[in-house]
């Protein structure tokens, strides 16, 4: 089955900062989502992206599908943005089982 | 437009119990999907129904466990004769194309 990998497993930074997370996969998708779940375990729709570029506030995402991979951007981090990041991605068309990566754990110190 | 519901939130149960998770899906939304998700560790998908239909199961054990989407009321996902590794968060996602909605989890505790 497809594989996803996700980097950094940890990120701790200062409010204020910016980051970079990113999703590599191992099979052409047609379906790619990053999740963020939050402290209190519920997960957010972020994105739907299976290729191209998206912004929300402070948040953006590109997929270069050719490539394999993905990114997800955050702005000027709060507090609120602490949780773990997940990218889960789909391979056939309609069947849109998702598969997920092991997460990107974000910690924002105030 | 409400989301995703899943009841109960919190699920205790001894061991050799049964469990039984259920979930509604958003209003319009056919399909129906479940992961379970074990301490410290991504999601992990299940099984994915239509109405009165399972389309994949390729990710249910083979023994205990059982899911069904029937024509008139919530998804229910079923876990017999529970043993303390069934010990995790169970999601529940529905959709009517490509972007799946998640409900809040259903943890169960088997002690």
């Amino acid at each position: 089955g497809i594989q996803v990998e996700q980097s950094p497993p940890d990120l701790i930074l200062q409010e204020g900062a910016n980051s970079t997370l990113r999703c590599n996969f191992s099979d052409s998708v047609n379906n790619l989502q990053w999740f963020h779940q939050n402290p209190w375990g519920q997960l957010i729709n972020l994105f739907y992206i299976p290729s191209g570029t998206k912004q929300n506030g402070r948040l953006s995402a590109t997929t270069v599908a050719t490539e394999r991979y993905s990114l997800l951007y955050i702005s000027s981090s709060q507090t609120t943005d602490s949780g773990v990041y997940f990218c889960a991605v789909a391979s056939n068309f309609g069947n849109e089982k998702l598969t997920f990566g092991t997460g990107t754990r974000l910690t924002i110190i105030p | 437009n409400a989301g995703v519901m899943q009841n109960p939130r919190h699920l205790v149960r001894r061991r050799g119990q049964e469990a039984r998770l259920r979930c509604s899906p958003m209003k319009g939304h056919s399909h129906v999907y479940w992961y379970r998700q074990l301490p410290e560790e991504g999601l992990k998908f299940m099984v994915y129904l239509q109405k009165e239909n399972i389309i994949d199961e390729s990710g249910m054990p083979k023994e205990r466990f059982s899911a069904e989407f029937p024509k008139e009321g919530p998804s229910i996902l079923r876990i017999q004769q529970v043993v303390r590794g069934d010990s995790a968060a169970y999601f529940c996602a529905s959709s009517i194309q490509e972007t799946q909605y998640f409900g809040p989890g259903t943890r169960l505790l088997v002690l």
